[in-house]
């Protein structure tokens, strides 16, 4: 069982359109981050929300956290090709202090 | 990335035969991570270290062992390769367990196939 589940697992788009990526679990979360991961590299930070409810803006990516802070959603506006890659996303349980990651999303765009 | 290596970055191994996995970090941070990634599984935590000699097991340890002799480097050992460890495996860093405002910083990844 999947604790953060991330929807939907693959999205194939034209450039120039919107997306959203969400991010739901039954479990409260003291912060969630989401990370992008390129092919043969590493994972690599975008974003930390803390707080519920918590709006973050990255050109043009948005993050948001839930009031309840158990899901969370990535916008992106405009997609261009560079934004091809995997999204994960990953929330710190209050009780271990330890991340623990959805599944990821792949994200292609196509010029 | 800067700051964090991996080695081998590729391995090809047999079943049944131990395997050690470097991680390198000049960052001085106290915290190391072990993930393994495969598919629709995301990332789940192997073993971590919050200082010298100081380890914990994570989510999926069965078959997998690590020491940290020095800040720097933490070892991952598969003490007899099963090919369901076939995966790709990441380390991290981070410099408090305190992640409200750090997140981790991995490593480029080791591809590790066991035949």
């Amino acid at each position: 069982t999947q604790l953060l589940e991330q929807s939907p697992q693959f999205l194939s788009i034209q450039e120039g359109e919107n997306l959203t990526v969400y991010c739901n679990s039954s479990s409260v979360f003291s912060s969630l981050q989401w990370y992008r991961q390129e092919p043969g590299e590493g994972p690599v930070l975008l974003v930390t929300v803390v707080t519920g409810g918590e709006v973050k803006k990255l050109k043009r990516l948005t993050f948001q956290f839930g009031d309840a802070r158990k899901d969370s959603s990535l916008h992106i506006t405009a997609a261009q090709p560079g934004d091809t890659g995997l999204y994960l996303c990953a929330g710190v349980r209050s009780n271990t202090g330890k991340l623990i990651f959805g599944q990821g999303t792949t994200l292609q765009v196509k010029p | 990335d800067a700051g964090i290596t991996q080695s081998p970055r590729h391995k090809v191994t047999e079943t049944g035969t131990p395997v050690t996995l470097r991680c390198h970090q000049t960052e001085n941070h106290r915290y190391m991570y072990w993930y393994r990634q495969d598919p629709g599984h995301g990332l789940r935590l192997i073993h971590y270290s919050y200082g010298v000699k100081d380890t914990d097991k994570g989510e999926v340890s069965d078959g997998y062992s690590v020491s940290r002799s020095k800040t720097e480097d933490f070892l991952l050992t598969l003490e007899s390769a099963t090919s369901s460890q076939t995966s790709v495996y990441f380390c991290a860093i981070s410099r408090q367990g305190d992640l409200s405002n750090n997140g981790y910083t991995f490593g480029s990844g080791t591809r590790l196939t066991v035949v």
